[in-house]
């Protein structure tokens, strides 16, 4: 079974900080990683799917990179403003079916 | 309406009660998932559907009955549920359903569901 696992549980920055969270992952047998956003009471949006060693997106202010050499991924937020207050959800298939495995999330509070 | 839709949004219900949930999703997608979250551990797979055939049953106890009726809606039957049942219960959607898809799954909002 893939263990995905996420850090910080929490976080909280002042607004104007950048700030990054980390998720990890086995690099036996990797296939893909999914970054999630998720605000209070709504629909957890999509942000990246990334494949690719070495593989960098980027959404606005938020960015990924992706290491599946080492099994890790990182997000990173450049001038985090209070409406990037969510939980950050990381995923990557695994199990016998290969459907996707969840970390528990970073949960990023931006003060005003 | 877009996306993918679920209700109720909150459901109190006894442990006797039969209740369902509902998912509708107007993305044209072939497969559908049923989420669970409860507090303090990660979006745990429940079951999954692709082209309305179920693909997988982790292992969900059989209080839990899913049904999907064409490839826009989903639903949740809950029979005797028992009160460590109360969590998140999330539906989602993805184009296709097959192992280790790089789709990207579209979520629904979830229903909150408490059990007495």
């Amino acid at each position: 079974i893939l263990n995905v696992e996420q850090s910080p549980q929490s976080l909280h920055v002042q607004e104007g900080d950048s700030t990054n969270f980390t998720c990890s992952f086995p690099s036996s047998n990797f296939y893909a990683l999914h970054w999630y956003r998720w605000e209070t009471a709504k629909s957890p949006e999509a942000l990246f799917v990334m494949t690719l060693n070495g593989d960098e997106k980027k959404k606005g202010r938020i960015s990924a990179t992706l290491n599946t050499k080492e099994g890790y991924s990182y997000l990173y937020i450049k001038g985090s403003q209070p409406e990037d207050s969510a939980t950050y959800l990381c995923a990557s298939p695994g199990g016998s079916q290969g459907n996707l495995i969840f970390g528990k999330g970073t949960k990023l509070s931006v003060k005003p | 309406e877009t996306g993918v839709t679920q209700t109720p949004r909150h459901l109190v219900m006894g442990m006797t009660n039969k209740k369902s949930l509902k998912c509708e999703q107007h993305l044209g997608h072939n497969a559908m998932y049923w989420y669970k979250q409860s507090a303090k551990k990660p979006l745990e797979l429940m079951f999954v559907y692709s082209l309305e055939e179920r693909v997988e049953n982790n292992s969900v106890p059989s209080r839990f009955s899913p049904e999907c009726p064409n490839s826009s809606h989903l639903f949740l039957h809950l029979h005797t549920l028992q009160p460590e049942d109360s969590a998140l219960y999330l539906c989602a959607s993805s184009q296709e359903g097959g192992t280790r898809s790089t789709d990207t799954q579209y979520f629904g909002p979830g229903t909150r569901l408490t059990v007495l």
